[in-house]
């Protein structure tokens, strides 16, 4: 199976919103409500910010917020702040009864 | 505290057979899975797949199957991710990972630090 699409990268003032896309097909994000998302640091393992879609995680900032349209799901950075700066990656189940990662997304906070 | 800990760094040569670890704690070990994502350097993450230990169910990414064998030891919290002969390609980070939901293959809320496996001649 493909990976998901992601950018590769986008940007941002601090303060300003960010929306990252991920797009998948009609046999994974399209099908399923379990998109996930996760941050990564440099040199550390990923932490889980989102999953089904939209639901946060105990002690996951409300400014993490995410949304999924058709084939394409979306998480939204609302206030970046400097400690954003991270790459995203995006993740679905799919029809194979597997998962799949999206590409990953930087994020810089200029 | 749920913990996810995993063996050290590997070094090896190309043909040579590995098995690394991942320890879970503080938390039911059998009912959850655990799932392997591997991190190739500089790139993104790859699902490998994942093995309940309940179930004795294990699924692969079909870019995985056949290359690594999963396996678990119940009765010390351990599973483990297997190659018969390795090749430079496997140069990577491997990630062991719990997800948030029993019975879920994915949504990986709690992660171990990563083990570093590094092939070459």
């Amino acid at each position: 199976q493909s990976a998901l699409t992601q950018p590769a990268s986008v940007s941002g003032s601090p303060g300003q919103s960010i929306t990252i896309s991920c797009t998948g097909t009609s046999s994974d994000v399209g099908r399923f409500d379990y998109v996930s998302w996760y941050q990564q640091h440099p040199g550390k393992a990923p932490k889980l910010i989102i999953s089904n879609v939209s639901l946060r995680p105990s002690g996951v900032s409300y400014r993490f917020s995410a949304s999924k349209s058709g084939n394409t799901a979306s998480l939204t950075i609302s206030g970046l702040q400097a400690d954003d700066e991270a790459d995203y990656y995006c993740s679905s189940f799919t029809a194979a009864m597997t998962s799949v990662f999206g590409g990953g997304t930087k994020v810089t906070v200029l | 505290e749920v913990q996810l800990v995993q063996s050290g760094a590997e070094v090896k040569k190309p043909g040579e057979s590995l098995k690394i670890s991942c320890t879970g704690s503080g938390y039911s070990f059998s009912a959850y899975g655990i799932g392997w994502v591997r991190q190739m350097p500089g790139r993104g993450l790859d699902w490998m797949g994942i093995i309940r230990p309940d179930e004795s169910d294990t699924r692969y990414s079909p870019s995985f199957q056949g290359q690594v064998t999963f396996s678990v030891d119940k009765s010390i919290n351990t599973a483990y991710l297997q190659w018969s002969s390795l090749k430079a390609s496997d140069s990577a980070i491997y990630y062991c990972a719990r997800p948030r939901v029993v019975g879920a293959i994915d949504a990986f809320d709690f992660w171990g630090q990563g083990t570093m496996v590094t092939v070459f001649s």
